[in-house]
């Protein structure tokens, strides 16, 4: 079946430490997105990519990184610049990253990453 | 700027109940808008969308939402409310202006709950 994975479902970072969550889809996607999600205040863009080696910042796009390899890969670095990162993270891709604004987006299942 | 409002961060109703989920939106051109629904600990899926065609629009599960330019809305609603429906919703109006990129911009969600 086509869709997008995100690993780990869950996540713990200690201080000062790098993390990186993996998101893959098997779609044949060219965007991909990430999102933070944290109670009340809804979805907010960290980065997303039109495609391969290529990407922009998005709204919160402080304290991450990406990269965009491979068509089918979008990892999201958390650095120790990041200085609250618990949140639910979504990874979401769409077909065709340079048009179409009315593209549906399809969605992983998430990653709830935590500080210990 | 794009934005979007959900009036009503929490919203209850009894089964068979009419559901009325209320966005607004702020948009310099015209507006693709989008409904997502999220079951807990999952990822999003949408709804339904607005593209400049009907402004009645049918989604999954006898989700509609009808598109106001006058009132600047997209409220969601849906003439009897299941037990399953007990999600979070969000409104979502598309970022760009031009064809570079389909980011969304979401409201912060309204969380529906349904009582028997």
């Amino acid at each position: 079946d086509g869709g997008i994975t995100q690993s780990p479902k869950y996540l713990f970072r200690k201080e000062g430490q790098n993390v990186t969550l993996s998101c893959e889809q098997n779609l044949n996607h060219d965007a991909m997105y990430w999102y933070r999600q944290d109670p009340g205040q809804g979805l907010r863009l960290i980065y997303y990519s039109q495609i391969v080696n290529d990407f922009q910042k998005g709204d919160i796009a402080e304290g991450y990184s990406v990269s965009r390899e491979k068509k089918e890969s979008f990892p999201l670095t958390v650095t120790s610049a990041q200085k609250n990162p618990t949140a639910f993270y979504l990874c979401a891709s769409s077909v065709a990253g340079t048009g179409l604004r009315n593209e549906k987006l399809f969605f992983g299942s998430g990653t709830q990453l935590s500080v210990l | 700027a794009q934005s979007v409002t959900q009036l009503g961060s929490h919203v209850s109703v009894s089964e068979g109940a009419l559901v009325l989920l209320r966005c607004n939106y702020s948009s310099s051109v015209p507006p693709y808008l989008f409904w997502y629904v999220q079951y807990p600990n999952q990822g999003l899926q949408l709804l339904l969308k607005y593209t400049s065609a009907a402004t009645l629009v049918k989604g999954i599960n006898d989700f509609e939402a009808e598109f106001k330019k006058s009132e600047t809305s997209f409220h969601l609603t849906k003439p009897s409310a299941h037990m399953s429906d007990a999600a979070e919703y969000f409104c979502a109006v598309s970022e760009s202006a031009n064809q570079a990129g389909t980011a969304l911009i979401f409201g912060k969600g309204t969380t529906l709950s349904v009582s028997s």
